[in-house]
């Protein structure tokens, strides 16, 4: 089983849609998850971090559910400018971040 | 305030040949990760320095690979007798802070292309 698993995509929507990631996780001694963006291959930039009680920065909204494992990203009014690949990342161990495999938006006009 | 930089960013190397890769971590920054992306799959770690020390490399290849974090200087991956299957992105990332490991910012990769 991955560290990190994610929906596989390619997710394709239509601007102004609502999309949904999911990623579960199987280490439960986890203490950090975030959720970084990666465009065409280049080097992945923090999108958020994720907390227990959810938080929200814009049209972007992101919750973890510990008992479950599970985090997720929410993006409303989707843009074209947000096409890009969305990773899941968790750190349990020291500086090791664990990256999920992607999952690939393309939002189309 | 200068990104992480890393160079070369395009590198392409016969078979056997010798490649290193360079990283200058942000300022202020002294903790440095390694990551690798294969093509078509996700980032992997790599290995985690810090000045003079290597902390963690259990994701480093038991053979042919190497890094480094000097006093003075960039932190090298070096990797010996390349393969074709060391093609990949090797991204680094700097941290500012022992309690802040996971506040990691990337620099722009360095492709390296084995033929």
């Amino acid at each position: 089983r991955k560290e990190v698993e994610q929906d596989p995509g390619p997710f394709n929507v239509p601007e102004g849609a609502t999309v949904a990631f999911n990623c579960t996780y199987s280490n439960s001694a986890s203490q950090s998850f975030f959720w970084y963006r990666q465009d065409c291959r280049k080097e992945p930039k923090l999108l958020m971090s994720v907390y227990s009680s959810g938080n929200e920065d814009g049209r972007f909204t992101a919750q973890l559910n510990r008992a479950s494992q599970y985090i997720s990203l929410l993006i409303r009014d989707s843009k074209l400018s947000d096409s890009a690949t969305y990773l899941c990342v968790v750190n349990y161990q020291g500086g090791k971040l664990i990256f999920g495999q992607g999952t690939e938006l393309s939002v189309k006009p | 305030n200068a990104g992480v930089m890393q160079n070369p960013r395009h590198l392409v190397r016969r078979r056997g040949q010798e490649a290193r890769l360079r990283c200058s971590p942000m300022k202020g920054h002294s903790h440095v990760y390694w990551y690798r992306q294969l093509p078509e799959e996700g980032l992997k770690f790599m290995v985690y320095l810090q000045k003079e020390n290597i902390i963690d490399e259990s994701g480093m290849p038991k053979e042919r690979f190497s890094a480094e974090f000097p006093k003075e200087g960039p932190s090298i991956l070096r990797i010996q007798q390349v393969v074709r299957g060391d093609s990949a992105a090797y991204f680094c990332a700097s941290s500012p802070s022992a309690t802040k490991t996971y506040e990691q910012y990337f620099g722009p990769g360095t492709r390296l292309t084995v033929t």
